[in-house]
């Protein structure tokens, strides 16, 4: 299985603030790297996936990068807005399931 | 938009009744999962499944849980003397052609054990 270290468990910024939110992988023949946003209440959804032929993807304020040489993909949102307010997976992976952590909860303060 | 339906959207059962969640994944996807969410807790990986049989299943998975696949539409969990520690949200979820892809979640079954 896969080991992912996710970091921070809680990050708390001001509207219009940027936030990063960094995952650290163990497996070096890792290739998807998904993030994940849970709403309260609400259903894990998929917000953004990269694959490891690609160093960053962006899709208007949400962008991810890859690092394969330290292991690491992080979560990137900016123009923070208080719906983003929620708690955010980088899965890890056993035996190709995807097994969720505790997260990082966001919170956005208006 | 495909999504994965699940019903009902909330269940109140007896201590040790048996009780069916069901679940619809999207039509042309091939990986099946289920996931429990205690509330204020992590979402839990429970079971994988794949080609009519387990894939893989985690602690959790005891013998109280049975998965099915009744027909080609259909994917239920089974929980056969309910607990009051089963009392969580239930989340069925299914993937494409690959585990390596998005998993698209239903909406959840509140369970409640009373």
């Amino acid at each position: 299985g896969e080991n992912v270290e996710q970091h921070p468990s809680t990050l708390s910024v001001q509207e219009g603030d940027s936030a990063v939110i960094k995952c650290t992988y163990s497996d070096s023949a890792s290739n998807y790297f998904p993030w994940y946003k849970q709403e309260l209440g609400k259903r894990p959804q998929l917000i953004i996936d990269i694959r490891s032929n690609v160093g960053e993807k962006k899709d208007q304020r949400i962008a991810v990068t890859l690092n394969k040489t330290a292991k690491h993909f992080s979560l990137h949102i900016t123009e923070t807005q208080p719906e983003d307010s929620a708690v955010y997976f980088c899965p890890s992976k056993r035996n190709n399931d995807m097994r969720f952590g505790a997260g990082t909860r966001l919170t956005v303060k208006p | 938009e495909p999504e994965v339906t699940q019903t009902p959207s909330h269940q109140v059962t007896q201590m040790g009744q048996e009780v069916i969640l069901r679940c619809v994944p999207i039509s042309n996807h091939l990986y099946f999962y289920w996931y429990r969410q205690i509330l204020g807790q992590k979402v839990e990986f429970l079971v994988s499944f794949y080609n009519n049989e387990i894939s893989e299943k985690s602690e959790i998975f005891d013998d109280q849980f049975s998965v099915e696949r009744p027909d080609g539409s259909n994917f239920t969990l089974k929980i056969r003397s309910t607990k009051l520690e089963d009392s969580a949200m239930y989340f069925c979820a299914s993937t494409g052609t690959s585990r390596n892809t998005e998993a698209f979640f239903g909406q959840g079954t509140r369970l409640t054990v009373v």
